[in-house]
């Protein structure tokens, strides 16, 4: 069964601070792996996509890493800022079945004052 | 960017109303649309994949007479959630791609049955 497992499931840090999200994945055959912020009451912004041959990518302070042997994914945030706030979510493309995603239950992160 | 949008954002009605779900591709010929359901700090949940001009392909468990897509063109598609009960309150969300291309989600319809 194709399954997303994101930690923690939630998190506080100050702003300022830098923070990782982690991701492991059980999807086959994988085709690429999409981290994405969620505000509460909108609909998911794509952050990131990584294919199966790319090891980082980054996008300003958003930078995601890609282990496609252990099946592992981070997402880091740097100098967080309030804005910051939401759910972020790991969401891995299998190849074919009609581009389906399998979507993690996301991290809640909160940046406080 | 690619551009969805979705519309209403928010829907409050009373139980055994249909209501209709309206979701647009602005700026890209969407040849799939795809719609899911959120509830409250759960993960997105895939309810049915449209392909225009053609039946939408529902997930197990997900009434199809209960939730009508319709995907009459390569912008548009429409989910009707008929005779609405409490228990279909939730946040949908639609998204669509063109091709093999990424999915590009709308912001959601808050559904809110009384």
């Amino acid at each position: 069964k194709n399954q997303v497992e994101q930690s923690p499931q939630s998190l506080i840090i100050l702003e300022g601070k830098n923070c990782t999200l982690q991701c492991n994945y059980t999807v086959s055959p994988f085709s690429n792996l999409r981290w994405y912020k969620q505000d509460t009451g909108r609909g998911p912004v794509s952050l990131t996509i990584m294919t199966f041959s790319e090891n980082t990518k980054s996008n300003g302070r958003y930078t995601a890493t890609l282990d496609a042997d252990t099946k592992q994914s981070s997402l880091h945030i740097t100098a967080s800022q309030l804005s910051d706030s939401a759910s972020y979510i790991c969401v891995v493309g299998g190849r074919g079945g009609g581009n389906k995603l399998t979507f993690g239950t996301g991290t809640q992160l909160k940046v406080e004052l | 960017g690619a551009v969805v949008s979705q519309h209403p954002s928010r829907v409050i009605c009373k139980s055994g109303t249909s209501v209709k779900i309206e979701c647009r591709s602005l700026d890209f010929q969407a040849t799939t649309m795809f719609w899911y359901r959120q509830f409250p700090k759960q993960s997105l949940m895939l309810m049915a994949t449209s392909n225009e001009g053609s039946k939408a392909t529902y997930e197990q468990g997900v009434e199809k007479d209960k939730f009508l897509i319709n995907h009459a063109s390569l912008t548009l598609s429409t989910l009707t959630v008929t005779s609405a009960h409490p228990e279909d309150s939730s946040f949908y969300i639609c998204s669509a791609s063109a091709g093999n291309q990424p999915q590009h989600f709308g912001d959601g319809t808050r559904l809110s049955i009384l």
